[in-house]
């Protein structure tokens, strides 16, 4: 059983550009949530998505984004990248409606230089 | 705001030698409390889930237990290969997982 994929594994990017992540679910999880994991704030919800719709959402500025695909699967955007928004992305799917067990990905380890 | 803190943030241990994390938490409305083991550059690996006071969940060497304010992960006999970061997550009635900041456990031969 495949579990949770999410590409790229490592990116590079310079200060102002914008950056898509991309999370394929395990195969009929419908929950999908992303966050931020740094040094210093340790890991932070960013949005949660079930069914297409974002159920929630952290306190993250406007420039964090994303959306839910009708096969589960999920993208986070960042424009105008900072040089703290430097950080491992992680995404987890949970097949349960009410949460449960979150299954993590691997990350995309994001640089911005 | 939820909070959760974890301590020890770090824990050096001989093996064989038990210890227990602890998990200290305010929500409203706990939904569940989660414990996962992170090793380093990987994705934190999903262990437990309790949902209520007085629940007890085992899986080898580990043992984690719930209270209404806090919940303790316990290693009995640990070995080398129970090195990694625990982290402790609670979810709140709105489906947010708030996660502590973790112990670092290193456990040498």
């Amino acid at each position: 059983k495949a579990g949770v994929t999410q590409t790229p594994r490592y990116l590079i990017k310079t200060r102002g550009q914008q950056v898509t992540l991309s999370c394929s679910p395990i195969s009929g999880h419908r929950s999908v949530s992303w966050y931020q994991q740094t040094p210093g704030q340790g890991l932070q919800f960013l949005f949660e998505y079930f069914s297409e719709t974002q159920r929630n959402k952290g306190n993250f500025p406007g420039r964090f984004s994303g959306r839910q695909f009708s096969n589960s699967r999920s993208e986070m955007n960042v424009s105008t990248l900072e040089l703290g928004d430097s950080a491992l992305y992680l995404c987890a799917s949970s097949l349960a409606a009410t949460g449960g067990g979150y299954t993590f990905g691997s990350g995309t380890r994001l640089t911005v230089v | 705001e939820d909070q959760v803190t974890q301590s020890p943030e770090a824990l050096r241990l001989q093996e064989g030698e038990s210890s227990s994390l602890n998990c200290s938490y305010t929500v409203s409305g706990l939904r569940g409390l989660f414990w996962y083991r992170q090793d380093p550059g990987k994705g934190p690996e999903f262990l437990f889930t309790l949902y209520s006071a007085g629940e007890e969940k085992e899986k080898e060497r580990l043992k984690a237990t719930l209270t209404k304010k806090e919940s303790f992960l316990h290693i009995t006999a640990p070995k080398p290969e129970d090195s990694a970061t625990y982290l402790c997550a609670v979810q709140a009635n709105d489906y947010k997982l708030s996660f502590g900041a973790g112990t670092t456990v290193t456990v040498r031969a």
